[in-house]
């Protein structure tokens, strides 16, 4: 069964600090893999996305994941968070013939001032 | 503003009793996805309509029904509503479906008493 699992539920860290957030997927074709953010009381947003081509794709807001087939791992990172970062970012995975997205259940990041 | 929205915004009601959630996609957008939130089971694909007909279901309940009209609103009825129907449900919308982007909605905020 297709799945995504985000090992990390809520990371603190203080402005400044770089940034990696794990997501690990099982699925057996072709891949599409997304980050959402969800700001405090907002919707989910895209921040970027993976369909094909260079595994390192860079997304809105200084934020790029990098995509990599043998360890199923789609990483989120980030150099230097700053406050505004704070938010619940959710990993997809969008497993080919069907039209919804499989979600992992988000990761809480809070950043320090 | 993702351009997808969402009303209402927060619907307080009874165990028992059904509810009606609507959704209005992107202009352009044909597809509509319907998912719910909780604290517990994170991000839920539901059910998706596309130009009118139902193209893919998700872990819906039988209680739960939706459908999408001409104009490609969308609407969600829950019924027979219990505790643990209190979530966040979101739509989106995307142009086709597969791996176009979907674009989410502020959500409905259900709550059961």
């Amino acid at each position: 069964a297709q799945s995504v699992s985000q090992h990390n539920h809520h990371v603190i860290l203080s402005e400044a600090a770089s940034l990696e957030l794990g997501c690990n997927y099982s699925y057996g074709g072709t891949v599409n893999l997304f980050w959402y953010v969800q700001y405090p009381g907002q919707h989910l947003q895209l921040l970027l996305k993976y369909f094909s081509g260079d595994p390192l794709v860079k997304g809105i807001k200084g934020f790029e994941a990098e995509f990599i087939k043998s360890k199923f791992s789609f990483n989120l990172r980030k150099p230097s968070v700053q406050w505004s970062d704070t938010a619940e970012y959710f990993c997809a995975l969008y497993p080919g013939s069907q039209g919804n997205l499989i979600f992992g259940k988000g990761t809480k990041l809070s950043v320090k001032p | 503003d993702s351009g997808v929205t969402q009303t209402p915004k927060h619907l307080i009601t009874a165990t028992g009793q059904r509810v009606t959630l609507r959704c209005s996609p992107r202009s352009g957008d044909l597809s509509v996805y319907w998912y719910q939130q909780s604290l517990d089971q994170g991000l839920q694909f539901l059910i998706q309509y596309y130009n009118g007909e139902e193209r893919a279901k998700g872990n819906i309940l039988e209680r739960f029904s939706a459908q999408q009209f001409p104009d490609l609103h969308s609407e969600l009825n829950l019924s027979s509503l219990e505790l643990g129907d209190s979530a966040l449900y979101f739509c989106a919308s995307s142009v086709e479906w597969g791996t176009d982007v979907q674009f989410f909605g502020p959500g409905t905020r259900l709550t059961v008493l």
